[in-house]
């Protein structure tokens, strides 16, 4: 089976603006989480959908949304881009609530 | 909540030694125990994971860990590091919540090998 992809893999974006990233689970896994991960914060729980509802979200601010398909694929969105959102965007599937695998990672530079 | 905690931030051990990772966990009830290892620049790989069973277990890359519920800890051992182990590891726990699975991961410690 093929892993979970993650688009892009690099985007360099400058401040007020907007991105969407792309994650492709594992096929036949309905679970995508997302994740945020900096020097500073470590790993940290942006939000989690499963069959196309959001079942958890973490602690972030409102820019930070996201949606999944009926094909369970995942995107997020950043609006209104700030410096510290720099950091790499880690995408996780599993099939119910078994064991998270991972993308690559996007990595985002804010300028 | 669960709470996840690797005491060491950065470790060095030489390349043919041995190697133990701690990692202390805070849950009411059993977790659900995982390493995970991330190269630079990469997404995380599944080492192992503890669901229930046999407090041992075996993982890939010739990584085991050990359950030990009396200490609440879940510590990563290899027996002989080789330089490709340098990378930085996670400890996760994961529990179910609503229906779900919520998973907190540790700070990570990082792994330095030397020659």
């Amino acid at each position: 089976k093929a892993g979970v992809t993650q688009t892009p893999r690099y985007l360099i974006k400058t401040r007020g603006q907007q991105v969407t990233l792309s994650c492709s689970p594992i096929s036949g896994h309905r679970s995508v989480s997302w994740y945020q991960q900096t020097p500073g914060q470590g790993l940290q729980f942006l939000f989690e959908y499963f069959s196309e509802t959001q079942r958890n979200k973490g602690n972030f601010p409102g820019r930070f949304s996201g949606r999944q398909f009926s094909n369970s694929r995942s995107e997020m969105n950043v609006s209104t881009l700030e410096l510290g959102d720099s950091a790499l965007y880690l995408c996780a599937s599993s099939f119910g609530e078994e064991t998270q695998y991972f993308g690559p990672g996007t990595r985002l530079l804010v300028l | 909540a669960q709470s996840v905690t690797q005491p060491d931030i950065h470790i060095t051990v030489s390349e043919g030694a041995s190697l133990e990772l701690r990692c202390n966990y805070s849950y009411g009830a059993t977790p659900y125990l995982f390493w995970y290892v991330q190269s630079p620049g990469q997404g995380l790989q599944l080492l192992l994971k503890y669901f229930s069973g046999d407090t041992l277990v075996q993982g890939i890359k010739g990584f085991e860990a050990e359950f030990k519920r009396s200490q609440s800890s879940f510590n990563l051992r290899k027996p002989s590091v080789h330089w490709s182990d340098a990378a930085e590891y996670f400890c996760a726990v994961g529990a179910s919540s609503g229906g779900y699975q919520k998973v907190t991961f540790g700070t990570g410690t990082k792994l330095q090998v030397i020659p």
